[in-house]
């Protein structure tokens, strides 16, 4: 089986940096997703990480470490807009792609 | 624009009933995608489909069914409502599988009573 986690929720300042953590544990790893979703809209794709590294995006950037199960999203450069939820997924050996239960963040002007 | 169609948005229904959730998926996309969305829950995966066929299944109830036809388009049939059953369905496609990446529809959003 599989499991993620997500810290629930998280607030920051607008123009700040946020850093949103994943870890996860499963029998077999094909690959890790990041999604952003605005309450009662369809998620939208961030970032997609087989490899282990950083990357980069615009103001978003995807970490992956394989061997620690661990992965994080990083926001510069904080906007109103990018106050919402944002996943983290994970496809296993099945390729199932397996979604945490979502980060909530918060951004305060 | 996802270019994934689902349909209905929204849906009223009673207890006991049964409803169709319909979903086109992007144009040449094989892999449909169903995941189950309720209040405050993460995205639980239900069923994928690859061109046809079931490919893999996650925690979807025995009063659900899928099924994927041969122009790709894909339904999920939900039976015997329970009003918990009440959740937003999302649809989402991806060229094959292997999983590249998930192109969402907006969703059905279901209301058992």
């Amino acid at each position: 089986g599989q499991n993620i986690d997500q810290p629930t929720e998280m607030t920051a300042t607008e123009g700040a940096i946020v850093q949103i953590n994943c870890t996860y544990q499963t029998s077999g790893f094909n690959g890790l997703f990041w999604y952003q979703q605005h309450a009662g809209e369809a998620p939208t794709f961030l970032s997609y990480n087989v490899l282990d590294g950083l990357e980069e995006k615009g103001r978003f950037s995807s970490f992956l470490s394989r061997s620690k199960g661990y992965s994080y999203l990083l926001l510069k450069e904080l906007q109103m807009k990018d106050s919402a939820s944002y996943l983290c997924a994970l496809v296993n050996r099945d390729d199932k792609i397996i979604f945490g239960k979502g980060t909530r963040l918060h951004i305060l002007p | 624009d996802s270019g994934v169609t689902q349909t209905p948005k929204h849906l009223i229904t009673a207890t006991g009933q049964r409803v169709t959730l319909r979903c086109s998926p992007r144009s040449g996309d094989l892999s449909v995608y169903w995941y189950q969305q309720s209040l405050d829950q993460g995205l639980q995966f239900l069923i994928q489909y690859y061109n046809g066929e079931e490919r893999a299944k996650g925690n979807i109830l025995e009063r659900f069914s899928a099924q994927q036809f041969p122009d790709l388009h894909s339904e999920l049939n939900l039976s015997s409502l329970e009003l918990g059953d009440s959740a937003l369905y999302f649809c989402a496609s991806s060229v094959d599988s292997p999983a590249g990446e998930l192109f969402f529809g907006e969703g059905s959003r279901l209301t058992v009573l």
